[in-house]
């Protein structure tokens, strides 16, 4: 099974930092992951596809890269409504795994 | 607009069973893998089960293998998941998705007490 470690788990920023999230996949994925960002009781929502490919009506702040076993994501410059719980899916193969979460808090 | 509506969720005891369904619309569904993802009450996202678009291949998470059965009715535009041998740390908010679609319901609560 592939685990996926992401880090950190919890990060304080301010409105305007740079924010970066990190997902080591155990083995290679080739580009099979995305990015979900998740807000309390809501269902989570996909910012990043194919590792670097940015949703349709994400804004730019947000970018991935990678490929293989190492994932960025990178928040050019938080907002106010980035404060949230991010997640990265490796969807290589089954079983499908999520990294653990990172949240990112108001410094 | 793609609609995905989970029913099923409850209270259950211990070892007893529960079955969810997924109501799928708004997309072609048999063009799609489907899956069950959950998340216990303030804990993260969990893979539990995934189906291709013929059940021709299906997988588990290690926590769930065994226990829980995934399955589809294309022709009702559904997806179950039959959950057996229930356990405390199966209390979760479960979503029926296709997160590579990014689709996504609004989950049902499965809570495991006595």
């Amino acid at each position: 099974d592939i685990q996926m470690t992401q880090s950190p788990s919890s990060l304080s920023a301010s409105v305007g930092d740079r924010v970066t999230i990190t997902c080591r996949a155990s083995q290679g994925i080739r580009n099979d992951l995305g990015w979900y960002q998740q807000k309390p009781g809501k269902a989570p929502k996909r910012l990043i596809y194919a590792a670097s490919s940015l949703q349709s009506g994400v804004p730019s702040r947000f970018s991935g890269s990678g490929s293989g076993t190492e994932f960025t994501l990178t928040i050019s410059s938080l907002q106010p409504e980035d404060f949230a719980t991010y997640y990265c899916l490796q969807h290589n193969s089954y079983p499908q795994t999520f990294g653990q979460g990172t949240k990112v808090e108001i410094k | 607009e793609v609609q995905l509506v989970e029913s099923g969720g409850g209270l259950v005891q211990p070892g007893r069973s529960l079955r969810l369904s997924c109501a799928a619309s708004g997309f072609t569904f048999d063009d799609y893998a489907m899956h069950w993802v959950r998340q216990a009450p303030g804990k993260g996202l969990e893979w539990v089960s995934g189906i291709s678009w013929n059940s021709g291949s299906i997988g588990y998470a290690d926590s769930v293998k065994g226990r829980f059965t995934i399955s589809r009715d294309n022709a009702k535009n559904s997806l179950y998941l039959q959950m057996n041998s229930l356990r405390a740390e199966d209390t979760a908010l479960y979503y029926c998705a296709n997160p590579v679609r990014d689709y996504w319901g609004q989950g049902t609560l499965v809570t495991v007490s006595s």
